[in-house]
């Protein structure tokens, strides 16, 4: 059984560009969150997707957009990348009935110059 | 708005010794409470949650209690072990009916490291 599995796990862009993460969650998991860990913090939360739409958001701007598909896999797209996006970025999944226990997968790590 | 701290580190222990990892939280309403472990090259692993007051969680020998009164979730471990090495968060998630129900809210983390 696959765990979550995050693509690319690496990633390097220059400044102005837009990126896009891929995430397919842990079978049998319908919920998908995604989080922006900054070297030396913790995770921060970006949104949650479920059902195909957008249930949570946290504190990021409009740049940070996502995506779900009908296999509830997700996808996370940032725009006018800024230096300050280099980061860890973490999918985590979950069934939407155990919305605390998230799997989380090994990320994908971005790095804009 | 809801927010986690943990103690300072890195945290530098010699095999068998004892740890504790501070971690306290504010929050609105009654959270649950979490460990996360983070080993490198690897994604967080839920380590032990706990979901109502006086709860202690407990795994590979690590545990915790939720102590609402003085509003902390230490992490302990009797004895710890080189392959104990890694990074701790603590976290938090508002329950059933919190508005932000499902959203973890992290610590910065504490690295941990146990010299043989």
């Amino acid at each position: 059984d696959a765990g979550v599995t995050q693509s690319p796990t690496h990633l390097i862009k220059t400044r102005g560009q837009q990126v896009t993460l891929r995430c397919s969650p842990k079978s049998g998991h319908d919920t998908v969150s995604w989080y922006q860990q900054a070297l030396g913090q913790g995770p921060q939360f970006i949104f949650q997707y479920y059902e195909e739409e957008e249930r949570q958001r946290g504190n990021f701007p409009d740049r940070f957009s996502g995506h779900q598909f009908p296999n509830y896999s997700s996808e996370l797209n940032v725009n006018a990348l800024l230096l300050g996006d280099s980061a860890l970025y973490l999918c985590a999944s979950s069934f939407q009935g155990r919305r605390e226990k998230l799997f989380f997968g090994s990320g994908t790590q971005l790095s804009v110059l | 708005g809801n927010s986690v701290t943990q103690m300072e580190g890195p945290v530098t222990l010699s095999e068998e010794a004892f740890l504790t990892i501070n971690c306290t939280y504010t929050a609105t309403g009654y959270p649950s409470l979490f460990w996360y472990v983070q080993y490198p090259g690897e994604g967080l692993q839920l380590l032990l949650k706990a979901t109502k007051a006086d709860d202690k969680g407990s795994n590979k020998g690590f545990e915790a209690t939720y102590r609402k009164e003085t509003t902390s979730f230490h992490l302990e471990k009797g004895s710890v072990q080189v392959s104990d090495s890694a990074v701790y968060f603590c976290a938090l998630s508002e329950g059933a009916g919190g508005t932000s129900y499902g959203k973890l809210t992290f610590g910065q983390g504490t690295i941990l490291t146990v010299h043989p």
